[in-house]
């Protein structure tokens, strides 16, 4: 069955960095579009990020634009992202998900358990 | 700009049917959306990619008291049979190429 286990998550100061890591199984990895998401405590889902298959393509909400990187490893079936100069708002919960493959993606079909990231001094 | 509107609330009685909306913003009256149950204290759940005639396809496990249907700009989910474990937020979702991809404010749903 699919898997994903987030991982790397915890407490960082404003302005520090922190990389998580999402690890896949259950489903051939290289086939499929994945996104991070988060979760503010108390509020609403925030898409943060998606990758395409082969990592041709990214796109980034504007609020981590800059400061957060997407990547992958398929040989590794791992998703990751890099999250730079922190701020207390970047505090949340943080989801990786299946996004679809090639032609038919961005649904978000499976979600991991997620990683608590705090910021805080 | 690209924008999902849930009503924040809705409730409805054991046993009953409830019907809840996912508006989307003018210019994207085609996209399809995705809706999402998240229930106390877990993460997200998948329930079904809702295409903009009506046609939908369910998650693994999705019992068939969850159904989607659309009307223009809105997409709907509606939940007959309520159980209590499906006391929980909704959230619906969507996406395009090149674009970032969007999140309603989610509905809260009471099962009285």
């Amino acid at each position: 069955q699919v898997q994903l286990v987030e991982s790397g998550g915890g407490l960082v100061k404003p302005g520090g960095s922190l990389r998580l890591s999402c690890a896949a199984s259950g489903f051939t990895f290289s086939d499929y579009y994945m996104s991070w998401i988060r979760q503010a405590p108390g509020k609403g889902l925030e898409w943060v990020s998606y990758i395409s298959s082969s990592s041709s393509y990214t796109n980034y909400a504007d609020s981590v634009k800059g400061r957060f990187t997407i990547s992958r490893d398929n040989a590794k079936n791992s998703l990751y992202l890099q999250m730079n100069s922190l701020r207390a708002e970047d505090t949340a919960v943080y989801y990786c998900a299946r996004a679809g493959t090639t032609g038919d993606y961005g649904f978000l079909d499976y979600w991991g358990q997620g990683t608590l990231v705090t910021v805080s001094s | 700009q690209l924008v999902l509107t849930q009503s924040p609330s809705a409730s409805a009685s054991l046993g009953a049917s409830v019907k809840l909306t996912c508006t989307l913003s003018s210019g994207h009256i085609s996209y399809a959306i995705a809706w999402h149950q998240q229930q106390p204290e877990k993460g997200p759940r998948y329930l079904m990619k809702l295409n903009s005639d009506g046609s939908h396809n369910k998650g693994d496990g999705i019992p068939d008291r969850f159904s989607g249907s659309s009307s223009g700009a809105e997409r709907y989910l509606t939940i007959s049979s309520l159980q209590s474990e499906d006391e929980a937020d909704y959230y619906c979702q969507t996406w395009g190429t090149g674009i970032p991809w969007v999140f309603g404010g989610g509905t809260k749903l009471t099962v009285l």
